[in-house]
């Protein structure tokens, strides 16, 4: 039984679209994260939620949105996607807010923008 | 910004040999933990230290931390194959996780 699991494991598209990515958790975890790995293998947090409420916006392009309609679900939307928002992304879950317990990562979305 | 730094940025040793890997951060913690990412997969929880504990031990994994100098070290005994992955240590600050940009480590059969 997979954990933390998102879809799609990978989206290749073209510049200007607009795309979603999904996540959904089934430990019961009750914060939610997205992070962004570039290239480097740099992991950055963009985004933060506990109980459906945002609680870490990190500087991202407001064309970054995200959107937790359940504890268990996370999902992220962009728009007019950018040749630099190639990554991968990751979410991850964990009970609690504040980093003091250990997060579970989904296996990422390798985003490709030609 | 990244906190954690892991060093060395690359390692390469025999099967069966100790590999240690190390963490430096820049500001006062409330712990600090190590991950584990195979090529392709999402990172792996290892171990998570607090910052009044000097050392955890988890299986073939052994943990420490020094506060005074802002380091961690991970050490992993008679490495396997399947040890092959990169390492990262994530510092915890502010309520948020600041992570560095791993090791990456090949164990030679």
């Amino acid at each position: 039984d997979t954990a933390v699991s998102q879809t799609p494991k990978y989206l290749v598209t073209q510049m200007g679209n607009d795309k979603s990515i999904k996540c959904e958790q089934n430990l019961g975890h009750d914060t939610m994260y997205w992070y962004k790995q570039d290239s480097k293998k740099f992991l950055k947090i963009m985004f933060s939620y506990n109980n459906k409420e945002l609680i870490i916006n990190e500087t991202v392009p407001n064309r970054f949105s995200p959107k937790s309609p359940d504890k268990a679900h996370l999902n992220l939307h962009i728009n007019s996607l950018e040749l630099g928002d190639s990554a991968v992304y990751f979410c991850a879950s964990s009970q609690g807010t504040g980093g003091l317990q250990p997060q579970h990562f989904g296996d990422g979305t390798r985003l490709s923008i030609l | 910004s990244q906190q954690g730094e892991e060093d060395p940025q690359a390692l390469s040793i025999q099967e069966g040999e100790n590999a240690t890997m190390n963490c430096s951060y820049k500001t006062s913690i409330n712990n600090l933990q190590w991950y584990r990412q195979n090529s392709g997969r999402g990172l792996v929880h290892l171990i998570l230290i607090r910052s009044n504990e000097r050392e955890k031990h988890s299986g073939r994994l052994r943990v420490t931390l020094d506060t005074s100098k802002k380091s961690s070290s991970l050490l992993i005994t008679a490495s396997r194959a399947a040890d092959t992955a990169s390492y990262f240590c994530a510092t915890l600050s502010n309520y948020q996780l600041i992570w560095g940009a791993g090791t990456k480590l090949i164990i030679k059969p």
